[in-house]
């Protein structure tokens, strides 16, 4: 079946822009997550989603972050006034309902560059 | 806070060698454990996982990977690389009560040399 999908697969900005980054996840998949993988920093946790619950957004690096999820699908990732050090690729990644085996599959990510 | 340490950032070897790659953590309590491979130009996939059971898990691929809960270690194995497992390898861990998110190794750079 279809896996995690992202879009754009590339954006390139301009500092001080906003972007929004899109994430489809697998059919049925109840969780939605949010990672960041820059140089440096490596693979990090940025926000999760789990079904009607409020996230956990705990990884979010600053206030120009934000997500959503609509509808329990579809989740848009959004960075206000980019700034270079938002230079990253952005996963999406989604998992089936608890109990039914947990596996995050990833997106194959948006890579963003902020000039 | 958790941390999850990946020893060797990079590692070169032959075609036929064998290959192990640490991955430590630091979380005392319950975890469930992955490593994840990303090869040149593709996303993210899973290797393996370990949740319960038997601590010698075998995945994808011919990888395996021994969980030591005394060690707080992962290690995954293969016993004979070949050139297509030239790839970046990520070791994730997931405390069962922290939620859902994988806290993530830094990754190690494997080349396989034909």
């Amino acid at each position: 079946g279809a896996g995690v999908s992202q879009s754009p697969s590339n954006k390139v900005t301009e500092k001080g822009k906003d972007v929004e980054l899109r994430c489809d996840p697998i059919s049925g998949h109840t969780a939605l997550y949010w990672y960041r993988q820059s140089l440096g920093q490596g693979l990090e946790f940025l926000i999760y989603f789990q079904g009607n619950s409020a996230p956990d957004k705990s990884g979010l690096p600053s206030d120009r972050f934000s997500a959503e999820r609509t509808g329990g699908s579809v989740s848009t990732l959004t960075i206000q006034r980019t700034q270079q050090e938002d230079s990253a690729v952005y996963l999406c990644a989604s998992s089936p309902p608890k109990g039914k085996g947990e596996t995050q599959y990833f997106g194959p990510g948006t890579r963003l560059l902020v000039l | 806070a958790q941390s999850v340490s990946q020893h060797n950032h990079h590692v070169i070897l032959s075609e036929a060698a064998s290959l192990e790659l640490g991955c430590n953590y630091s979380y005392g309590g319950t975890v469930n454990l992955f490593w994840y491979v990303q090869y040149p130009g593709q996303h993210l996939q899973l290797l393996l996982k370990y949740f319960s059971g038997d601590p010698l898990v075998k995945g994808i691929k011919g990888f395996e990977a021994e969980f030591i809960k005394s060690k707080f270690s992962f290690n995954l194995r293969k016993p004979s690389v070949q050139w297509s497992d030239t790839a970046e390898y990520f070791c994730a861990v997931r405390p069962q009560a922290a939620g859902n998110k994988l806290t993530f190794g830094g990754g190690t750079r494997v080349l396989v040399k034909p």
